[in-house]
């Protein structure tokens, strides 16, 4: 059985930092890509970042780039989400995601999110 | 990266049908048939009902189908049932090996 656990989350001020992790089990973990997907308090769900089998390439939406990294320890079958210069508007629930690939005659398409984990709460405010 | 448009809710009795749009650009829904849909119940994470613009995972009832025409796809749930009351979200490859999400359903059931 697939199961995706989030830790870390917590309340931090703003320009804090915190690292989240997520732990992966009932699969092969180093043969898919992996996600991090966010959802503000009343929102709706949005995309954070993507990274490959090997952890050699990483996409962020926008709004995180430069202040979020993700990474992987494939040894360890757990997926990371470091945030550093946390503000506000960060504070979510994120949940860490399996993604397929699809490939086809553009190349790689990085979707659909099969599984998902129960989510960790981060709290930005002072 | 704008999130794709959806309606904010629908509504149906039991037994109805619904169908849930999701509107984005030819960067996103219209550039590929990468479309894929999720049921979110109050505080749960969310589930895969759709993948691919219109294929079901085991496990899904044959009650949810998905289509695409253009920059707009769409989710019908068939025989509506109390079950169904959830947020639905759709969620498109945008390519460069990034994603967009929806902004939300509500479905209702009556």
């Amino acid at each position: 059985e697939v199961q995706l656990v989030e830790s870390g989350g917590g309340l931090v001020q703003p320009g804090g930092s915190l690292r989240l992790s997520c732990a992966a089990s009932g699969f092969t973990f180093s043969s898919y890509w992996m996600s991090w997907v966010r959802q503000a308090p009343g929102k709706g769900l949005e995309w954070v970042a993507n990274i490959k089998q090997d952890g050699s390439e990483k996409y962020y939406v926008d709004s995180v780039k430069g202040r979020f990294t993700i990474s992987r320890d494939n040894a360890k079958n757990s997926l990371y989400l470091q945030m550093n210069s946390l503000r506000a508007e960060d504070t979510a629930v994120y949940y860490c995601a399996r993604v397929q690939t699809r490939e086809d005659d553009d190349g790689i398409a990085v979707a659909p999110f099969d599984y998902w984990g129960q989510g960790t709460l981060v709290t930005v405010s002072s | 990266q704008s999130a794709l448009t959806q309606p904010r809710s629908v509504s149906g009795s039991p037994g109805q049908s619904v169908t849930i749009s999701c509107t984005g650009t030819s960067s996103d829904v219209g550039g590929y048939n990468y479309v894929s849909w999720y049921q979110q119940h109050p505080g749960k994470a969310p589930k895969l009902m759709i993948y691919d613009v219109s294929k079901r995972p085991s496990g899904v009832p044959d009650r949810f189908s998905g289509s695409k025409s253009g920059n707009t796809a769409s989710l019908t749930i068939s025989g509506l049932q109390a079950e169904d009351e959830a947020d639905y979200y759709c969620c498109s490859y945008a390519g460069s090996y990034k994603n967009v999400f929806g902004t939300g359903t509500k479905v209702t059931v009556l």
